[in-house]
Order: C-alpha cells, then sequence, then structure tokens
C-alpha cells in the first residue's frame, strides 16, 4: 500500500532534549516536506527537499533540523525542543516529474508533539 | 505574501443538501491550488488539485473551481453525506516547492 509512515503518532517531552521524528515513504518519492499545524494558524511549511541531499527552509524552520540521506527518509529533528514547538506534525512527498508541482501530496497521519 | 482564507470556518448541514465552500487567496500567481480533506487523528488526502490554467476539476460528488484573476475557489460537494463530514483546507501553490494553506471549513452533515 502506497503510504507516508510517521512515527511516533504522540510524543511528550521535557524542553532541551533531542528528539527525532521519522518520516518514510514508499513510492519512490523525490519531493518531501515537514508542516507544522497549530489551532488559528493552519498549516506552516518547516523544511522540504526536493530530492536526496538537498533541502531547503520553508517558513518557520527555526529550531528544526532535517536530513535526506536516503530518499525514503525524510526525518525531523528538534536539537534542543522548547514549549513553542508543541504542536502537530506532518510529513509528506508527492512525485518530481515533469508536471510537478501540479502532483498530488500525499500526507502521514500526523505526530503531535508536546513539550513540557 | 501569500495568504488564504477560508470561509466559513465551520458548517453544518442536513443529510443530502448540496454545499459550496469557500477559498480565497491574495496572489493569484500561483501554479496550482489543492482541496484537501482532514479527518481527526488522520492526515489530509488530497481530493482535487486544478492547475492554474484549468478552471474545474470534478470527482465524484465533488466539484472544485478556480477563478485566478479573482483569486477564488469553491468546493461545490453534492448530496452531502453523513461521511463527508470532516474539516477541507485549500491549499495554494506559489512556487513549486511551497503550499499555503487556509485553516480550513468544519463541516458537519447530519443524518
Amino acid at each position: 500500500e502506497a503510504q507516508v509512515t510517521q512515527n511516533p503518532r504522540y510524543l511528550i517531552t521535557v524542553t532541551g532534549k533531542k528528539l527525532t521524528v521519522t518520516c518514510s515513504q514508499n513510492m519512490n518519492h523525490e519531493y518531501m516536506s515537514w508542516y507544522r499545524q497549530d489551532p488559528g494558524l493552519g498549516l506552516r511549511q518547516i523544511y522540504y527537499s526536493m530530492n536526496v541531499e538537498v533541502t531547503d527552509k520553508g517558513d518557520v524552520p527555526e529550531g528544526y533540523k532535517v536530513s535526506r540521506k536516503e530518499k525514503r527518509n525524510f526525518p525531523l529533528i528538534l536539537e534542543s525542543p522548547s514549549p513553542n514547538q508543541t504542536s502537530l506534525y506532518f510529513c509528506a512527498s508527492s512525485l518530481l516529474g515533469d508536471s510537478f508541482p501540479n502532483e498530488k501530496l500525499f500526507f502521514g497521519s500526523g505526530t503531535q508533539l508536546s513539550v513540557l | 505574501k501569500q495568504e488564504v482564507t477560508q470561509i466559513p470556518a465551520a458548517l453544518s448541514v442536513p443529510e443530502g443538501e448540496n454545499l459550496v465552500l469557500n477559498c480565497s487567496f491574495t496572489d493569484s500567481a500561483i501554479y496550482n491550488l489543492q482541496w484537501f480533506r482532514q479527518d481527526p487523528g488522520k492526515g489530509l488526502t488530497s481530493l482535487l488539485l486544478i492547475q492554474s490554467s484549468q478552471r474545474e476539476q470534478t470527482s465524484g460528488r465533488l466539484n472544485a473551481s478556480l477563478d485566478k484573476s479573482s483569486g477564488r475557489s469553491t468546493l461545490y460537494i453534492a448530496a452531502s453525506q453523513p461521511g463527508d463530514s470532516a474539516t477541507y483546507l485549500c491549499a495554494v501553490s506559489p512556487s513549486g516547492s511551497r503550499l499555503t494553506f487556509g485553516e480550513g471549513t468544519q463541516l458537519t452533515v447530519n443524518p
């Protein structure tokens, strides 16, 4: 089944304790992206990647890191989480063919992060 | 800076009713517009994608239109069903790699 898999689904942590949220897709998609969703602010893009070893900042990159060492994986790293990073996080992917960006975006089920 | 607005924020209708969800955006320089559905505890599912050169797209009971010049899109849902209850989000792509989302319309279809 074609899917984007995020882990964990729920995470509670404390301020300053490094964490990684994993994202993996099985559709051989070149493009991958991370978003956070907050009430009143909607979905905002954190980072995106157009291919292996190619990453770029979205609208709200501060406090986050990403890496794209393999095509299928795009982990989101919070080196020193703070309470304002409490949010619902989504990973997404799509093809990067001739019709990009007119390709549908596939989303993972989300990771609810709470930073105490 | 591109801004996307969705009105209304919430909508409750009886089963069987036809309904329209609205999306407006401030900058008409877009590649495409997508409508998504979000169910509680789940990710977003892309429903329809309208390229900037297109006027509308249809999938089953869903029809989405795009008027770039006025910065508006509508999602029409025919013969609504309780299973259509979800939050509907629109997003525009101002560049190939970015998406700007609206905050969504929470739809409830009552049996």
